[in-house]
């Protein structure tokens, strides 16, 4: 089974330039999910999907941040523009869609996209 | 919002060495998971472990829910064991699978 695919690996940028990120999850998964890692930290949520539509997104800086998943299978995480600290790994994951409120899927995650801002 | 935090920070073992790392959360929790970034920064899962106690290999894991608190045990470490762990957990009912990481623990295993 292949797993969560990301890309770019790396990518370096100037800042107020603009970036996007690609997501293509495990086949099959209903559920994505984007992290900003800042160097040092655990990763933080930025926003969750099921299929096509947002469940969460309550910690995405809205004003710069975007993602979209209008196909309900892969996604894209855009930063415009861009800040020196959005320098971060930028982490997708996936799960199956959940079946039932106390179930619980594993989260799978991607390699990452590395974003360096100058 | 729920806090979790691991200790100990760092940890640096000569190979074949046994360690513990731990994850204290501050509040009731639907579910934690424990991970392994790799120097490369790859996140893999070790252990989907809500409660109870589970092993794999050199590595097991407990979790006591009522004491928030869980346990991740290396033992025979192996220099392929460094890299960062991370506990991160799931609040209760509703809340969407999201999940909240620790800091996690650098460990580093020398020759």
């Amino acid at each position: 089974e292949a797993g969560v695919a990301q890309s770019p690996r790396y990518k370096i940028i100037e800042k107020r330039q603009s970036v996007a990120f690609w997501c293509n999850p495990i086949s099959g998964h209903a559920t994505l999910y984007w992290y900003q890692q800042i160097l040092g930290q655990g990763p933080k949520l930025l926003i969750q999907f099921q299929n096509n539509g947002v469940v969460d997104d309550s910690q995405l800086p809205k004003d710069r941040f975007s993602a979209e998943r209008l196909k309900g299978v892969d996604s894209t995480l855009k930063i415009q523009p861009a800040k020196l600290e959005d320098s971060a790994v930028y982490l997708c994951a996936s799960t199956p869609l959940r079946l039932a409120v106390f179930s619980y899927n594993e989260q799978f995650f991607g390699p990452g996209t590395r974003l360096t801002v100058l | 919002g729920i806090q979790v935090e691991q200790s100990p920070p760092d940890l640096i073992l000569q190979e074949g060495a046994n360690s513990t790392l731990r994850c204290n959360f501050s509040d009731s929790v639907n579910n934690l998971q424990w991970f392994h970034q790799n120097p490369w920064g790859q996140l893999i899962n070790l252990f989907y472990i809500p409660s109870g106690t589970k092993q794999n290999g050199r590595l097991s894991a407990t979790t006591v829910a009522t004491e928030r608190y869980s346990l991740l045990y290396i033992s025979s470490s192996q220099t392929t064991d460094s890299g960062v762990y991370f506990c991160a957990v799931e609040l209760g009912v509703g809340a969407g699978n999201m999940l909240t990481f620790g800091g996690g623990t650098r460990l580093m295993v020398k020759p």
